[in-house]
C-alpha cells in the first residue's frame, strides 16, 4: 500500500531533550516536506527536500533540523525542544514539487 | 509571499445539502490543490487542479487561474464530509513553498 508513515504518532517530552520524528514513504517520491499545524495559523512549511541530500528552509525552520540521506526517509530533528514547538506535525511527499502531496498521519508533540 | 484566503471559515449543513467553498489567491499560483482534514486529523488530497474543472464522485473543483481563485463543490453532503477543507498553491516564479489557506470548517448534521 502506497503510504507515508510517521513515528511516533504521539509524543510528550520535556524542554531541551533532543527528539527525532521519522518520516518514510514507499512511493519513490523525490519531494518531501514537513509542516506544522497550529490553531489559527493553519499549516506552515518547516523544511522541504527536493531529493537526496537537497534540503531547504520553509517558512518556520527555526529550532528544527532535517536530513535526507535516503530517498524514502526524511526525519525531523528537534535538538532542544521548547514549549512553543508543541504542535501537530505532518510529513508529506510527492513525485516532484509541483505534484499532488500525500500526507502522513501526523505526530502530536507536547513539549513541557 | 502569496496570501491564500478561504471562505467561508465555517459552514454548517444538513445532510443532503450542496455547498461551495472558495479559495482566493493574492497572486498567480501554480499547483493548486484541495485537501480534506477529517475529524481525526488525517489530511487527504482531494484534487490537484492548477486549472479547469475536475470531478470525483460528489465532489468537484474548478480553478480559474487567470482570476486567481478556485471553487470546491460538495453535492448531496454526508456526515462523513465533515472536517476542514484546505486549498494550497505555489507562487509562480519557481517558489518551492506550498502555501495553505486557513481552511473552511464544514459540519454536516444528520
Amino acid at each position: 500500500e502506497a503510504q507515508v508513515t510517521q513515528n511516533p504518532r504521539y509524543l510528550i517530552t520535556v524542554t531541551g531533550k533532543k527528539l527525532t520524528v521519522t518520516c518514510s514513504q514507499n512511493m519513490n517520491h523525490e519531494y518531501m516536506s514537513w509542516y506544522r499545524q497550529d490553531p489559527g495559523l493553519g499549516l506552515r512549511q518547516i523544511y522541504y527536500s527536493m531529493n537526496v541530500e537537497v534540503t531547504d528552509k520553509g517558512d518556520v525552520p527555526e529550532g528544527y533540523k532535517v536530513s535526507r540521506k535516503e530517498k524514502r526517509n526524511f526525519p525531523l530533528i528537534l535538538e532542544s525542544p521548547s514549549p512553543n514547538q508543541t504542535s501537530l506535525y505532518f510529513c508529506a511527499s510527492s513525485f516532484s514539487r509541483g505534484e499532488t502531496q500525500y500526507f502522513g498521519p501526523g505526530t502530536r508533540l507536547l513539549v513541557l | 509571499g502569496i496570501q491564500v484566503e478561504q471562505s467561508p471559515p465555517d459552514l454548517i449543513l444538513q445532510e443532503g445539502a450542496n455547498s461551495t467553498l472558495r479559495c482566493n489567491f493574492s497572486d498567480s499560483v501554480n499547483n493548486l490543490q484541495w485537501f480534506h482534514q477529517n475529524p481525526w486529523g488525517q489530511l487527504i488530497n482531494l484534487f490537484y487542479i492548477p486549472s479547469g474543472t475536475k470531478q470525483n464522485g460528489r465532489l468537484s473543483a474548478t480553478t480559474v487561474a487567470t482570476e486567481r481563485y478556485s471553487l470546491l463543490y460538495i453535492s448531496s453532503s454526508q456526515t462523513t464530509d465533515s472536517g476542514v477543507y484546505f486549498c494550497a498553491g505555489r507562487a509562480q516564479g519557481g517558489s518551492e513553498k506550498l502555501v495553505f489557506g486557513k481552511g473552511t470548517k464544514l459540519t454536516v448534521n444528520p
